[in-house]
C-alpha cells in the first residue's frame, strides 16, 4: 500500500471549510484514497472514499488531484463535534471482502469556536 | 440499530495475567477485525473474520495472541502473559461482505482500553 503524508494539526474556525491534504505521490493506479476520522476516546468513523473522480456525500467532499498524487478531504460548515484526527489512507480496494486499515498517526483538527 | 459493543471497556492487569476482550458486532456483519492502537499512534491490524474462512492472522504480534469467532456473532481476542508493551486500546471493527466492487466500510467499536502493570 502506498504510504501517505499528512500534517500533524491544523486549526479552522467553527463555521469555515476545513480542507485536509494528503499526500500520497507513489499511488498505484488500482490503488483508492479512504478517509477516517477518530473523535477522541471514540472508534474510527468512515468518511469517505475515491479513485480519480472527486466525491461528495452527506459529511464531506473528496478532492483528488488529476495526477492522482494528492487528496483534499473538505468538511464544508466544521462544527466543533468535527474535531477529531483525520486519517487519510491509499490501498487497493479488496475484491475478497478483507479490507484490513492501517492507519498512521493522521491530521488533529480542531475546530475553533 | 445497536451499533458495535466491546468489553469491558476498561481492563487492568497485572504483568503475567491472561485477559479476554469480548467483540460484539453489528448484526448481520459477516466480517469482524480485531486491531491495535498504542497510545499516541495509528491503527495496527491483528486480524480478520469472514464467516467459515479460515482468518487472516497476519498481524498478531506474538503466539501469545489469539483470537476467537462464534459463528458469525460474538469474537473474543485473548492475551495470554500478558506484558507491559500490551498496553494499549483494543478495537473491533465489523462489515458487511460485499464483493465485486462495493466499499465495505467498517464499523468500530469504542474499544477495550487495556493497562498492564
Amino acid at each position: 500500500d502506498a504510504k501517505t503524508t499528512q500534517p500533524t494539526s491544523m486549526d479552522c474556525a467553527e463555521g469555515r471549510a476545513a480542507n485536509l491534504p494528503c499526500n500520497h505521490s507513489t499511488i498505484s493506479g488500482n490503488e483508492y484514497v479512504y478517509w477516517y476520522r477518530q473523535i477522541h476516546s471514540q472508534g474510527p468513523q468512515y468518511i469517505i472514499h475515491g479513485l480519480k473522480n472527486n466525491e461528495t456525500n452527506e459529511m464531506a467532499s473528496l478532492i483528488i488531484t488529476e495526477d492522482r498524487k494528492s487528496s483534499t478531504l473538505i468538511l464544508p460548515h466544521a462544527t466543533l463535534r468535527d474535531t477529531a484526527v483525520y486519517y487519510c489512507i491509499v490501498r487497493v480496494a479488496s475484491n475478497f471482502g478483507n479490507e484490513k486499515l492501517t492507519f498512521g498517526t493522521g491530521t488533529r483538527l480542531t475546530i475553533i469556536p | 440499530g445497536a451499533g458495535v459493543s466491546q468489553s469491558p471497556s476498561n481492563k487492568v492487569t497485572e504483568k503475567g495475567k491472561d485477559v479476554e476482550l469480548r467483540c460484539d458486532p453489528i448484526s448481520g456483519h459477516t466480517a469482524l477485525y480485531w486491531y491495535r492502537q498504542r497510545l499516541g499512534q495509528g491503527l495496527e491490524f491483528l486480524i480478520y473474520f469472514q464467516g467459515n474462512s479460515a482468518p487472516d492472522k497476519s498481524g498478531l504480534p506474538s503466539d501469545r495472541f489469539s483470537a476467537e469467532r462464534t459463528g458469525e456473532s460474538v469474537s473474543t481476542l485473548t492475551i495470554q502473559r500478558t506484558q507491559q508493551e500490551d498496553s494499549a486500546v483494543y478495537l473491533c471493527a465489523s462489515s458487511l461482505y460485499r464483493t465485486g466492487g462495493s466499499y465495505n466500510e467498517q464499523f468500530f467499536g469504542p474499544g477495550t482500553r487495556l493497562t498492564v502493570l
